[in-house]
């Protein structure tokens, strides 16, 4: 597609209940990221895919935050039991190649409502 | 170490004035430097980026002035219009450990009055 896409774009769910979040990327990108961003604040690195595999989880902030990446294309983050403290956008982004310079293309996220 | 520190938090500049947002950096192992920008409801969009075997980098209306020694890096918006208003992040990623994730500053919110 033209740009990385994300759904659901708004998702309210209550407290303990599990929520997928689904990111496309742009098509042939191998890297795929996942940031948080918290109300008014700057995002945070959750996780990290070339093709597949993800050698930096080292965002995740508990086990209950998982993700996958499927055939170099689609991701989906889970977030199990979810809290409050989970309310925030995720977003997702895809670059090229995962060097340091290349551009990372966002999608215009999901926002996690936590009841 | 790995923290970018950004400011100012918000900024209003009258239409044709110049937006300075200033960053600074501790790890030395950085070596990309984005600049992004965010309207409400959409994701970040990058606007430029630098190098740091560069001191300053023009694209149109955005400069990016870097300040290896200092690890200070700089966005400058000349003639700013209503429609800069946005929120503007600061970013730093490196080389090394096999993945490029950006280290974001915490954004500083433009507003450009006409």
């Amino acid at each position: 597609g033209a740009g990385v896409s994300q759904s659901p774009s708004n998702k309210v769910t209550e407290k303990g209940k599990d929520v997928e979040l689904r990111c496309d990327p742009i098509s042939g990108h191998t890297a795929l990221y996942w940031y948080r961003q918290r109300l008014g604040q700057g995002l945070e690195f959750l996780i990290y895919f070339q093709g597949n595999s993800a050698p930096d989880k080292s965002g995740l902030p508990s086990d209950r935050f998982s993700a996958e990446r499927t055939g170099e294309s689609v991701s989906t983050l889970t977030i199990q039991r979810t809290q409050q403290e989970d309310s925030a956008v995720y977003l997702c982004a895809s670059s090229l190649l995962w060097t340091s310079n290349q551009p990372q293309h966002f999608g215009d996220g999901t926002r996690l409502s936590i009841l | 170490q790995q923290q970018v520190k950004q400011s100012p938090q918000s900024l209003i500049v009258q239409k044709g004035g110049i937006s300075i947002i200033n960053c600074a950096y501790e790890n030395t192992a950085f070596d990309y430097f984005p600049w992004y920008q965010q309207f409400p409801g959409k994701g970040p969009a990058l606007l430029i980026a630098i190098r740091p075997d560069v001191s300053e980098k023009k694209e149109g209306r955005f400069t990016i002035s870097f300040n290896k020694s200092a690890k200070q890096f700089s966005l400058h918006i000349m003639d700013s219009q209503p429609g800069d208003s946005a929120t503007y992040f600061c970013a730093a990623s490196r080389r090394s450990g096999n993945t490029g994730k950006l280290i974001f500053g915490q954004g500083t919110t433009l507003q450009v009055k006409p």
